[in-house]
């Protein structure tokens, strides 16, 4: 198993440019979720979703989309880069979310790390 | 809404010292409670969790109990290693949203 992976470990934006995160997960959870680390602030959850066709915002959606065609994948776009999204992004899965998802672990990707110009 | 207020660090101990990372949460209902650790250039991995309360979650020689008590679940270990030296959070699942809320994390330095 791969677990959570994430392309690209690193990338540089200029101001208005879009692009996609990619992520992806072989262990068959039906609960993905993204979120962007920045310092003193902790992790806040961008967008989530919980099952394939399925996404929902989280604390910090604007400027972010996501959709959910495969169980295994869950990519994060960036509309129009801005400055204020320069973070480094991890992508998290877990196995499920009926009843029992408030026990389960969440498992993390490398991150990645993203600067806007 | 739910809330998890951490110690602010950095934590600066010496190999072998006792370490303590203080955790409170506010929440409505019985959240499940977690650390996670984040090493250098790394994402984050679990710890430990507890999912009800007066629950002692261990590894690695860390323990945290639920206290529903105090809303707390305080981070310990007996005798810290350099290799310890990471950023420690914690978090607590919220049902009603099905998301985690973290700390502002912790950072732990151990010198040998």
């Amino acid at each position: 198993n791969a677990g959570v992976t994430q392309t690209p470990k690193f990338q540089v934006l200029k101001t208005g440019q879009s692009m996609t995160l990619q992520c992806a997960q072989d262990m068959n959870h039906e609960y993905m979720s993204w979120y962007r680390q920045d310092p003193g602030m902790g992790l806040r959850l961008i967008h989530y979703s919980v099952g394939a066709g399925i996404t929902d915002q989280g604390e910090v959606p604007n400027g972010y989309n996501v959709s959910r065609s495969t169980t295994e994948d869950f990519p994060l776009r960036l509309l129009s880069a801005a400055p204020s999204q320069t973070s480094v992004y991890f992508c998290a899965s877990s196995r499920g979310t009926s009843g029992g998802a408030r026990q389960e672990t969440q498992y993390f990707g490398p991150g990645t790390r993203l600067l806007v110009l | 809404g739910d809330s998890v207020t951490q110690m602010e660090g950095p934590v600066t101990l010496s190999e072998e010292a006792f370490l303590t990372i203080n955790c409170t949460y506010t929440a409505t209902g019985y959240p499940s409670l977690f650390w996670y650790v984040q090493y250098p250039g790394e994402g984050l991995q679990l710890l430990l969790k507890a999912t009800k309360a007066d629950d002692k979650g261990s590894n690695k020689g860390f323990e945290a109990t639920y206290r529903k008590e105090t809303t707390s679940f305080h981070l310990e270990k007996g005798s810290v290693q350099v290799s310890d030296s990471a950023v420690y959070f914690c978090a607590s699942f919220n049902t009603g949203f099905q998301k985690l809320v973290f700390g502002t994390g912790t950072r732990l330095l151990v010198s040998p």
